[in-house]
């Protein structure tokens, strides 16, 4: 079983709140990643992490930031929630370039009203 | 239009039977990932290919690189294979980006029993 986790599973909230939607991982890897996911679609890379300090956006615009302070936890934000940001946001976690391993989150499922 | 083209859709099949998800793809690639994304939202890495078959339990994953095809196999169904599909493509140009897949909107498989 994948040791990587995000919470929430689900967040319904009001426009403009300011979200946080954390990962964890306990398997020690250097790379961290963030998907976007709206239904029916496929995933797009929003975010990206090659290790502590290290943050990149990835090929979808998105209004979110990311931190890594640590090596096991890559957050991601939303200063201001919108409904175009109601979708599906996934984290996932790999070990070797080239995604020779990842391993996926269960996902936070975003309603912002 | 997506580099990376699945088919069918959608999938009906019945508990036994099996099963070929395809997936085409317009670019060079340095390796493509099957992935189970189930009802919840959850994603499970099932394959990385660069050449050649896999094979774990009941399911078959093969590449054909001059093709630029692959497919997915799952012999003996069960309802507990009923899930979303997903082939994405790591992309042999992506320099700088290398982590970033590109993924295709899956195969919704569903085994009636």
């Amino acid at each position: 079983e994948a040791d990587i986790y995000q919470t929430p599973r689900y967040l319904v909230i009001g426009t403009g709140k300011k979200i946080t939607l954390e990962c964890s991982q306990t398997m020690g890897h250097d790379k961290m990643y963030w998907y976007q996911q709206d239904p029916g679609m496929e995933l797009h890379l929003i975010h990206y992490s090659y290790g502590v300090n290290s943050t990149e956006k990835g090929d979808l615009s998105s209004e979110s930031t990311v931190s890594r302070i640590r090596t096991e936890h890559f957050p991601l934000t939303l200063e201001s929630a919108r409904p175009s940001h109601t979708s599906q946001y996934l984290c996932a976690s790999s070990e070797y370039t080239g995604f020779a391993e990842a391993f996926f989150g269960q996902g936070t499922r975003l309603t912002v009203v | 239009k997506n580099e990376v083209e699945q088919s069918p859709q959608n999938l009906t099949a019945q508990e036994g039977e099996f099963i070929t998800i395809n997936c085409s793809y317009s670019v060079g690639i340095s390796a493509l990932h099957w992935l189970q994304q189930h009802p919840g939202g959850g994603i499970v890495s099932l394959f990385m290919l660069s050449s050649g078959k896999k094979k774990h339990g009941r399911l078959i994953a093969t590449i054909n690189i001059q093709e630029k095809h692959s497919s997915l196999h799952i012999t003996a169904s069960h309802p507990r294979d009923s899930a979303v599909y997903i082939c994405a493509v790591l992309l042999a140009y992506s320099g700088a980006g290398s982590y970033q897949l590109t993924f295709g909107k899956g195969t919704k498989l569903s085994v009636i029993p």
